[in-house]
């Protein structure tokens, strides 16, 4: 079946520039999570979504970035006034129904260049 | 909080050799335990997993034992081939979903 696909998969913009990053997940997989990799760093924990749930937005690094998920498929990141620290690699994933333990599943990311 | 530390790397080593990834983590709570594995141009994949001390997980060769005392989830590969070649990410949730990682470690097999 197919698996967590995500667009673009390579942008470039100019600081200052708004960016939008799509993920849809596997069909049936109620959770969905953003993750952002930094170069040479470890993946770190964004936004998550759980059916109709109010999503976890804990990870947010600012509120230039914000994410929505109609019910249980695509979500957008999007990311305001882009800075030159947000040039990262942004991954997506979902799993089942959001349980500790539950084996995540990752798109192939986008990767985000800011000038 | 919750936090990994993983072996730096990167590690080069040759077709056959023995390879073992340090992890350690500190937790406030008690975690579900994870390796990552991301292939040249392919996307992050769960490698094993282990959710309860003594647990072992294992997959494609590679292992890790849940060692609660020592905090550690090392991974461990008796004979590793040029197809193992990829970054590994050690990560952990505690009673959520979130899932902290590693920095991962980058390992080349060399033929």
């Amino acid at each position: 079946g197919a698996g967590v696909s995500q667009s673009p998969s390579n942008k470039v913009t100019e600081k200052g520039k708004d960016v939008e990053l799509r993920c849809d997940p596997i069909s049936g997989h109620t959770a969905l999570y953003w993750y952002r990799q930094r170069l040479g760093q470890g993946l770190e924990f964004l936004i998550y979504f759980q059916g109709n749930s109010a999503p976890d937005k804990s990870g947010l690094p600012s509120d230039r970035f914000s994410a929505e998920r109609t019910g249980e498929s695509v979500s957008t990141l999007t990311i305001q006034r882009t800075q030159q620290e947000d040039s990262a690699v942004y991954l997506c994933a979902s799993s089942v129904s959001g349980t500790s333990g539950e084996t995540q599943y990752f798109g192939p990311g986008t990767r985000l260049l800011v000038l | 909080g919750n936090s990994v530390t993983q072996m730096e790397g990167p590690v080069t080593l040759s077709e056959e050799a023995f390879l073992t990834i340090n992890c350690t983590y500190t937790a406030t709570g008690y975690p579900s335990l994870f390796w990552y594995v991301q292939y040249p141009g392919e996307g992050l994949q769960l490698l094993l997993k282990a959710t309860k001390a003594d647990d072992k997980g294992s997959n494609k060769g590679f292992e890790a034992t849940y060692r609660k005392e020592t905090t550690s989830f090392h991974l461990e590969k008796g004979s590793v081939q040029v197809s193992d070649s990829a970054v590994y990410f050690c990560a952990l949730s505690v009673g959520d979903y979130k899932l902290s990682f590693g920095a991962g470690t980058t390992v080349t097999v060399r033929a």
